[in-house]
């Protein structure tokens, strides 16, 4: 079964970076995109960006473009998230995401099925 | 970008009652509009895609409809175990945006 296992919570001061792991088993790695996903406490969920797990290729949304890099390691089935620059606002909650694939009406799907289990960042002086 | 509405952000109901849910496209998504549940503690579900396609395992007590800019989660007969917060997300294109939430509670 498709599992997607995230590192352990962090505690990091503000202005420092953070570097979380998305370790997937169950499916061929390279085969579909990963997704990062953050929750402030109480606040909506917020896509950060996306990978190409084949070639490496990236997307990040505006809000984060200039502080946030995804990476992967294939050998390794293994995404990352790194954000730097860390604020006291960026506390939350880090969720990587796999897509899955579905056939609509004339098109394809891909939507967020597979979750990590989330990985707790906590900003703070 | 597009942004997503959701209508209401909470609501409070008894069990057996229906409740919609209401997520509004600030521009035309055709029907590329997903729905999650998150319970409290928890990590979002997959509920809906495609607007209406129930995800497998889904009660079909859940039900989406909608199309283009305007979609609506149904729940007939809520159960106690449907108090959660609900999100819809657009996956069009990106950004992969999400509604802010509408949070569930059973009466």
């Amino acid at each position: 079964q498709v599992q997607l296992v995230q590192s352990g919570a962090e505690v990091k001061k503000p202005g420092a970076s953070v570097k979380v792991s998305c370790k997937t088993s169950g499916y061929t790695f390279n085969t579909f995109a990963m997704h990062w996903v953050r929750q402030a406490p109480g606040q909506r969920l917020e896509w950060m960006g996306w990978l190409n797990s084949d070639n490496g290729n990236t997307q990040y949304s505006q809000r984060f473009q200039d502080r946030v890099t995804i990476t992967r390691d294939k050998s390794a089935s293994t995404a990352y998230l790194e954000l730097r620059s860390l604020r006291p606002e960026d506390t939350g909650l880090y969720y990587c995401v796999r897509e899955a694939q579905y056939a609509g009406a004339g098109s394809q799907h891909w939507v967020f099925e597979f979750w990590g289990q989330g990985t707790p960042v906590t900003v703070s002086s | 970008d597009i942004q997503m509405t959701q209508s209401p952000s909470s609501l409070s109901a008894f069990v057996g009652d229906r409740v919609t849910i209401s997520c509004r496209a600030s521009q035309d998504i055709s029907n590329f509009l997903a729905w999650f549940q998150q319970k409290p503690g928890k990590t979002p579900e997959l509920l809906i895609h495609g607007a209406s396609a129930l995800h497998s395992g889904v009660p079909s007590r859940f039900s989406g409809s909608g199309s283009g800019t305007d979609f609506t989660l149904t729940i007939n007969s809520l159960q106690p175990e449907d108090a959660a917060t609900y999100y819809c997300q657009k996956y069009n294109s990106a950004p992969w945006t999400f509604g802010q939430g509408t949070k569930v509670e059973i009466k």
